[in-house]
């Protein structure tokens, strides 16, 4: 039982690049997450997904995009890359809405 | 405005030092408060959730406790094991969902 993977651990893209950071879980949870975390700051949430096939944008989720084809996974893409995206990316999921929430290890993303 | 503020945002200890962190938060509809601890490049890990004003929950040194306005972690005779970064998170009624709003956290360090 690996709980929550992400891939990969780092990153460094060049602005205007794209590319998809990888979620998976495999406690057949439901409710997913992805959240961005910045120094000195709390986590915001980007995206999150209530079941296969439902999505919806959390408090940032501009120049972000997802889709939720499995229960198992919930990749992230990034269009055109900015230095504002520089972050801590983390994935999330529970099997409520928001409650005993289990993260991922992170992705560092760097965009220079 | 919904808002979570902890304090301080950073704490020395000496072990065997007892102490408390705060986190104190203004939500309307509040559905529960979690605590979360999160070392350095991991993903937040749960720790405990309180729902109603005068619930405590305990783990080994530490116990959480909620009021109307604000949450404590009180720390017992910390250990070095116990340096980390603590989230406080509340969970508020946001349109169609219920979102999770994260304070900056507290860095906590605990010296032999």
């Amino acid at each position: 039982n690996a709980g929550v993977t992400q891939t990969p651990k780092f990153r460094i893209l060049k602005i205007g690049q794209s590319m998809t950071l990888q979620c998976a879980q495999d406690m057949n949870h439901n409710y997913m997450y992805w959240y961005r975390q910045d120094p000195g700051m709390g986590l915001k949430l980007i995206y999150y997904s209530v079941g296969a096939g439902i999505t919806d944008k959390g408090e940032v989720p501009n120049g972000y995009n997802v889709s939720r084809s499995t229960t198992e996974d919930f990749p992230l893409r990034l269009e055109l890359a900015a230095p504002s995206q520089t972050s801590v990316y983390f994935c999330a999921s529970d099997g409520e809405a928001n409650t005993e929430a289990f993260f991922g290890q992170g992705t560092r993303l760097t965009v220079v | 405005e919904d808002q979570v503020t902890q304090s301080p945002e950073a704490l020395r200890l000496q072990e065997g030092e007892s102490s408390s962190l705060n986190c104190s938060y203004t939500v309307s509809g509040l559905r529960g408060l979690f605590w979360y601890r999160q070392d350095p490049g991991k993903g937040p890990e749960f720790l405990f959730t309180l729902y109603s004003a005068g619930e405590e929950k305990e783990k080994e040194r530490l116990k959480a406790t909620l009021t109307k306005k604000e949450s404590f972690l009180h720390i017992t005779a910390p250990k070095p094991e116990d340096s980390a970064t603590y989230l406080c998170a509340v969970q508020a009624k946001s349109g169609g969902y219920n979102k999770l709003i994260f304070g900056a956290g507290t860095r906590l360090a605990v010296h032999p």
